[in-house]
């Protein structure tokens, strides 16, 4: 079954402090793994996409690791600010056209605060 | 601004009405995807259509029906509905191909009361 999991479910941290969120799946045959951001009440944006053969891909202070292998994912905040604070969802894109091929994790809420 | 538009942005009924959402995908895309969130919930998957055909489902319940006109946009119809009903309900498109991205709307804030 195609599962993605995250954790941990929810983080608070301290502002400029850095975290680690973490995405596993089971999607196979697996395309590429998309870390969003949601804002509260806010559709999720795309913030890094990565596909088989990368396993590192960074977007200001956001830096996204793949394991294709042992298929995980971790999403590395740095130097953290208050509009961190969101949602941050792992979005898995299977290999098929047409089909429903995006499998999203529940998400890991983070709370940075001052 | 994705480029999905969805419509109304808010929506207060009663129990027991019907409403219907709107979704407008970006432009050439021809997956669109519906998704609930309920409160402090994630993104649960309900319907997606590609190009005019229902493609998969997921927990949608028997109330809910969705579906894709020749333009692409799509309307997800919820009827008799119940206070657990109210959520926040998101569209996203894409183009259904391999490396393919999902735009997400602004959702739409159903309240049931």
């Amino acid at each position: 079954k195609n599962q993605v999991e995250q954790s941990p479910q929810s983080l608070i941290i301290l502002e400029g402090k850095n975290c680690t969120l973490q995405c596993n799946y089971t999607v196979s045959p697996f395309s590429n793994l998309r870390w969003y951001k949601q804002d509260t009440g806010r559709g999720p944006v795309s913030l890094t996409i990565m596909t088989f053969s990368e396993n590192t891909k960074s977007n200001g202070r956001y830096t996204a690791t793949l394991d294709a292998d042992t298929k995980q994912s971790s999403l590395h905040i740095t130097a953290s600010q208050l509009s961190d604070s969101a949602s941050y969802i792992c979005v898995v894109t299977g290999f098929q056209t047409g089909a429903n091929n995006l499998f999203f994790g529940t998400g890991t809420r983070l709370t940075v605060i001052p | 601004d994705s480029g999905v538009t969805q419509t109304p942005k808010h929506l207060i009924t009663a129990t027991g009405q019907r409403v219907t959402l709107r979704c407008s995908p970006r432009s050439g895309d021809l997956s669109v995807y519906w998704y609930q969130q309920s409160l402090d919930q994630g993104l649960q998957f309900l319907i997606q259509y590609y190009n005019g055909e229902e493609r998969a489902k997921g927990n949608i319940l028997e109330r809910f029906s969705a579906q894709q006109f020749p333009d692409l946009h799509s309307e997800l119809n919820l009827s008799s509905l119940e206070l657990g009903d109210s959520a926040l309900y998101f569209c996203a498109s894409s183009t259904g191909g391999v490396n393919t991205e999902a735009f997400f709307g602004q959702g739409t804030r159903l309240t049931v009361v």
